[in-house]
């Protein structure tokens, strides 16, 4: 079975600049999450789908982040502009139903 | 609001000593436990969780996890450490909402070091 996908892997850009990030879950999961982890400290949630619906969305900074699920498949999670203390790895985990999250490689974003 | 707490930022254990790695929860409602591995540049893989039924509980590579619901403690333990084991666990809790498994809450992670 194919994990979780994610890319790009690594993405440097400088303050004031926009960024995207891709996922691809587990085939057939329901559920797709996104969180942020900054280093030394545990993953936060960002925003969590329910095929294509949006079921929390309350730690996202809406000012500048977005995210979008199309057809309940793929998500994409934007940033625009990018500060500084966005610096983090960006994962993104998917889950058939209540059970354990599938995590992807992450996508480790370092603004300048 | 749910919060994990792991009190321990590192945890030095000898190979072939058994090894526990603490974790406390908050959270209302039951609470559904997981416990994942972090390796470097990896992303998180999952080791055990509690949902409901027996307290103990086995997972991957040989570890268990003990919930305690008076204690509100669900401690990582492995009867005979590896130098392989060695890497960030992190505890993480979460509640079902009846729409679906709520977004998991992660404590800050233990590094787990292993001496040969």
């Amino acid at each position: 079975e194919a994990g979780v996908a994610q890319s790009p892997r690594y993405k440097i850009i400088e303050k004031r600049q926009s960024v995207a990030f891709w996922c691809n879950p587990i085939s057939g999961h329901a559920t797709l999450y996104w969180y942020q982890q900054i280093l030394g400290q545990g993953p936060k949630l960002l925003i969590q789908f329910q095929n294509n619906g949006v079921v929390d969305d309350s730690q996202l900074p809406k000012d500048r982040f977005s995210a979008e699920r199309l057809k309940g498949v793929d998500s994409t999670l934007k940033i625009q502009p990018a500060k500084l203390e966005d610096s983090a790895v960006y994962l993104c985990a998917s889950s058939p139903n209540f059970n354990e999250q599938y995590f992807g490689p992450g996508t480790r974003l370092t603004v300048t | 609001a749910q919060s994990v707490a792991q009190p321990e930022d590192q945890v030095n254990v000898a190979e072939g000593n058994p090894l526990t790695v603490k974790c406390t929860y908050s959270v209302s409602g039951n609470p559904y436990l997981f416990w994942y591995v972090q390796y470097p540049n990896r992303g998180l893989q999952f080791l055990l969780k509690y949902i409901t039924g027996d307290n103990l509980v086995k997972g991957s590579y040989g570890f268990e996890a003990e919930f305690n619901k008076s204690q509100t403690s669900f401690h990582l333990k492995k009867p005979s450490a590896l130098v392989s084991d060695s890497a960030l666990y992190f505890c993480a809790v979460t509640t079902y909402s009846g729409g679906g498994a709520d977004g998991l809450t992660f404590g800050k992670g233990t590094h787990l070091i292993i001496q040969p």
